[in-house]
């Protein structure tokens, strides 16, 4: 059972366009929210996060956005370079599991086509 | 931010033998944690080791298939044992001295 759903294995997105990368899911105790880069032969890297106090946190040209009625938060990467290349993971956790207890998804390939 | 380093980066092991991974941080940490990627899955949480205790394993993990050691504040071994096909995986250690989670580059072990 995922309780955290990346439902698109991959994104092509043209260089300078909008990427939205989606992420569902199921646990109504989750209250806190994160996205993780990850490139090839290295480890995920933190990118943004969003507490379910928001229904958005902005950073640079990352944004999250986040709807708790849906259960599903998005992450905006405007405009996109060819860098951002990678595989994104969507995590969640809540208060009472610890910092630690990340249940992730299973990651969205994007490519950024120059 | 935490720096990680893990040793071997990968692996093609037999059937039956066991690999035991290292992780070293730059930083002492409290509990650091093993993270196991299956092709096509998400992350998922192998177990918590703390120094001086006795790791704390998942549900779907035991500590006879996936021994974890912890002698120090900077070091941790996980070690897999008696390895079949299924557990071909990217191995990842973490810690969060921070609030905030980092992860080692990860060990990718193929087994044939």
């Amino acid at each position: 059972d995922q309780q955290v759903k990346q439902n698109s294995p991959s994104l092509s997105v043209q260089e300078g366009r909008i990427s939205i990368l989606n992420c569902d899911y199921t646990n109504s105790m989750f209250d806190y929210f994160l996205w993780y880069k990850k490139y090839p032969a290295e480890g995920p890297t933190f990118l943004i996060s969003i507490s379910s106090i928001k229904d958005k946190n902005e950073d640079g040209r990352f944004t999250v956005f986040l709807n708790k009625s849906a259960k599903h938060l998005s992450l905006h990467i405007v405009p996109s370079q060819p860098g951002d290349s990678a595989v994104y993971f969507c995590a969640a956790t809540y208060s009472g599991a610890g910092s630690y207890q990340l249940t992730f998804g299973k990651g969205t390939k994007l490519s950024v086509i120059p | 931010s935490a720096v990680i380093s893990q040793k071997p980066s990968r692996d093609i092991c037999q059937r039956g033998t066991s690999l035991t991974i290292q992780c070293q941080v730059d930083s002492q940490v409290t509990m650091m944690f093993w993270y196991r990627q299956q092709p096509g899955q998400s992350l998922t949480l192998i177990a918590t080791a703390n120094q001086g205790s006795e790791a704390t394993y998942e549900s779907g993990f035991v500590i006879d298939k996936f021994p974890i050691s912890r002698p120090n504040l900077t070091f941790s071994t996980l070690t897999v044992s008696n390895m079949s096909p299924e557990d071909s995986s990217i191995y990842l250690c973490s810690v969060n001295p921070y609030n905030e989670q980092f992860f080692g580059p990860g060990t990718r072990l193929t087994v044939l």
